[in-house]
Formats: structure tokens, C-alpha cells, sequence
């Protein structure tokens, strides 16, 4: 069984400073990693994803994360957030099931630029 | 990017009355989707595959005859609430993938359910 852990649930930051939201999955299979933001009562919004090649893969609205085999990890970055920056953040591994892929999210770290 | 639409964006209803949410791929197809529910401030949990011309398939936990599914066309999937119950009261999301792309999923802007 696949499982996603982000450990932090809030991460609050001042504007232009860089961030990191930090997720590690668990997996006895090869998955995908995505990273999703979610604006207050908005649907889901792919910022980035890692199917396979560059370990480095970088997404929209300069965010950029780095898939670490040897660590689990997909750890979402930014070198410099902004105001609008400020929401959900859920990272997510994608997992053959049934003839199907089946998303697993992790609980999600939200994310609070401040001025 | 592929678009995914989900109608009402909204609703508020009586404990005991059904609702229908409907969710609709504007321009793919998708003979698959997928149906997940949101508590505030926690993550999305998947509650069931929608699969077109077939049943659907539902996760562990989550009662079919609760929460009744159809796959009507290659675009669109309707969940039905029946009989809801203010505990019904959550924040539902579908999302499909483009076939031949499995990996990866578009999600709807989602619908919020509150049952008085």
C-alpha cells in the first residue's frame, strides 16, 4: 500500500523568502509524485508532477520540487513566495490499481505568506 | 489543459432530500472518473471510480447505496446524495484523467454540500 505524509501542517513565511514544503511517500511500487494547490473553496490545481526522468522538475508559478529515491521524498520549493502564494498545498503519489491510477494525498500543509 | 466542470458549485438542501452533483469533462473524454470528498481543513479522500457503461467501484467505507454513481457518457459522471444527512455535509471533487495519460488526473472546481 502506498501512503504520502506531509509533516508539517502549516508553514507560515515572510514575503520573498524562499520556502520548502517537505512530503515523503511510502511505496512498494513505482509511482508517480504530484504536488496540487488548493485555493479557498477552489478545486485542485497541478503545480508540478514527476512521471520520470530529471529528478528536478519544475512547475508553475516558479515553484520547482526534487523526487529523492534513496530519501522517499518530494520536497516542493520556491526561492521567493509571494502574497498570493498563501494556500493549500497537497502532495500526492499516483499508483497502478486495478487497471486504473488511484491518487493518494497527503493531509496537506498550508501555507501562509506574510506581508 | 484539459477542463474538468462540476454543477452546482453550491447547494444547500434539507436532511432527508437527495442531490445531484454532476461532473462533466468539457474537452476530453474520459471513460473514467473519479469522485472524492473533503472535510474542512483535511485532506481529499477517494471515494469511488466512476466507470463509464459499467458499475462503479467503491472504496472501503463508503456505502454504494448512499452514494449512487452513474457514468452516463464519455463526459459525464453524476453522484447522487441520497437521503443526505447534515453528516453528508462535505466539500465533493471529481477529477479525470486524458486517456492514454492515467498518471495524471484534472480536477473539478468541486461542489459544497450543506445539509440543514
Amino acid at each position: 500500500a502506498q501512503s504520502v505524509t506531509q509533516l508539517d501542517s502549516q508553514v507560515p513565511v515572510f514575503e520573498e523568502a524562499p520556502v520548502e514544503l517537505r512530503c515523503n511517500y511510502s511505496s512498494s511500487v513505482s509511482v508517480y509524485l504530484f504536488w496540487y494547490v488548493q485555493y479557498p473553496n477552489q478545486g485542485l490545481q497541478l503545480l508540478l508532477k514527476y512521471l520520470s526522468g530529471s529528478t528536478l522538475v519544475k512547475g508553475i508559478n516558479g515553484f520547482e520540487a526534487e523526487f529523492n529515491k534513496s530519501q522517499t521524498s518530494f520536497h516542493l520549493r520556491k526561492p521567493s513566495v509571494h502574497i498570493s502564494d498563501t494556500a493549500e498545498y497537497f502532495c500526492a503519489v499516483n499508483a497502478p490499481s486495478g487497471g486504473t491510477y488511484k491518487y493518494i494525498f497527503g493531509t496537506g500543509t498550508r501555507l501562509k505568506v506574510l506581508a | 489543459g484539459a477542463v474538468v466542470s462540476q454543477h452546482p458549485s453550491w447547494v444547500i438542501c434539507k436532511s432527508g432530500t437527495s442531490v445531484k452533483i454532476e461532473c462533466r469533462s468539457l474537452d476530453f473524454q474520459a471513460t473514467t472518473m473519479f469522485w472524492y470528498r473533503q472535510f474542512p481543513k483535511q485532506s481529499l479522500m477517494l471515494m469511488a471510480t466512476s466507470n463509464e457503461g459499467s458499475k462503479a467501484t467503491y472504496e472501503q467505507g463508503v456505502e454504494k447505496d448512499k452514494f449512487l454513481i452513474n457514468h452516463a457518457s464519455l463526459t459525464l459522471s453524476t453522484l447522487t446524495v441520497t437521503s443526505a444527512h447534515p453528516e453528508d455535509s462535505s466539500f465533493y471533487i471529481c477529477s479525470a484523467p486524458i486517456a492514454g495519460g492515467l498518471e495524471t488526473q484534472y480536477f473539478g472546481p468541486g461542489t459544497r454540500l450543506l445539509v440543514l
